[in-house]
C-alpha cells in the first residue's frame, strides 16, 4: 500500500471551509484514497473515498489531483463537532467484498477554532 | 448504525493474566477486525477474520490469538498480558466494499 503524508496539526475557524491536505506521490493506478476521522476517544468514522474523480458526499468533498499523488479534504463549514483526528489512507480495492484491511498513519489533529 | 459493541469497555489487569476482549455486531456482516490505537501509532490492524473460523494475521499480531465460531462474535485473546499491550483496541466490520464500521473500544490496561 502506497504511504501517505498529512500534516500533525491544522486550526480553522467555525463557519469556514477547512482544507486537509494528503500527499501519496507513490499511489498505484488501482489504488483508492479513503478518509475517516475520529472524534476524541471514540472509533474512527469513514468519510469519503475516491479513485480519481473528485467526490462528494454529505459530509465533505474529496478532490484528487489529475496525477493522483495528492488530495484535499474539504468540510465546507466547519463546525465545532468536527474538531478530529483525520486520516487519509490509500488502499487497493480488492475483488473480496469488504476485504480492506486499514493501514492508519497518525493523522491530522484538526481543531476548529470557535 | 451498524450494531457494533465491544466489552468490555475497561479492564485493568495484571501481567501474566489471560484477557479476552469480545466484539459483537448484529448484522450479519462477513468481516471484522481488530486493531489497537497507541500514541504516534495511529490504528494498527491484529487480526482480521473474512468468516465463522476463518481468520489472518495483521501487523502487529505477535502475542494475540482470536477466535469466531459464531456470525457475530470476534474474540480476542491475550495468552498472558505485558505491559506493552496496554493501549485501546477497536474492534471494526466491513459494511460495504470500501467502509468498516468502528466500535467504542475497550481501553486495556496492564500492569
Amino acid at each position: 500500500d502506497a504511504k501517505t503524508t498529512q500534516p500533525p496539526s491544522m486550526d480553522c475557524a467555525e463557519g469556514r471551509a477547512a482544507n486537509l491536505p494528503c500527499n501519496h506521490s507513490t499511489i498505484s493506478g488501482n489504488e483508492y484514497v479513503y478518509w475517516y476521522r475520529q472524534i476524541h476517544s471514540q472509533g474512527p468514522q469513514y468519510i469519503i473515498h475516491g479513485l480519481k474523480n473528485n467526490e462528494t458526499n454529505e459530509m465533505a468533498s474529496l478532490i484528487i489531483t489529475e496525477d493522483r499523488k495528492s488530495s484535499t479534504l474539504i468540510l465546507p463549514h466547519a463546525t465545532l463537532r468536527d474538531t478530529a483526528v483525520y486520516y487519509c489512507i490509500v488502499r487497493v480495492a480488492t475483488t473480496n467484498f469488504g476485504n480492506e484491511k486499514l493501514t492508519f498513519g497518525t493523522g491530522t489533529r484538526l481543531t476548529i477554532i470557535p | 448504525d451498524a450494531g457494533i459493541t465491544q466489552s468490555p469497555r475497561h479492564k485493568v489487569t495484571e501481567t501474566g493474566t489471560p484477557v479476552t476482549l469480545r466484539c459483537h455486531q448484529t448484522e450479519n456482516h462477513r468481516y471484522m477486525y481488530w486493531y489497537r490505537q497507541d500514541p504516534g501509532h495511529g490504528l494498527r490492524l491484529i487480526h482480521y477474520s473474512y468468516g465463522v473460523k476463518d481468520t489472518d494475521k495483521g501487523e502487529v499480531s505477535d502475542g494475540y490469538s482470536v477466535s469466531r465460531s459464531k456470525t457475530e462474535d470476534f474474540l480476542l485473546t491475550l495468552e498472558s498480558a505485558t505491559s506493552s499491550q496496554t493501549s485501546v483496541y477497536f474492534c471494526a466490520i466491513s459494511v460495504g466494499p470500501y467502509e468498516q464500521y468502528f466500535g467504542p473500544g475497550t481501553r486495556l490496561t496492564v500492569t
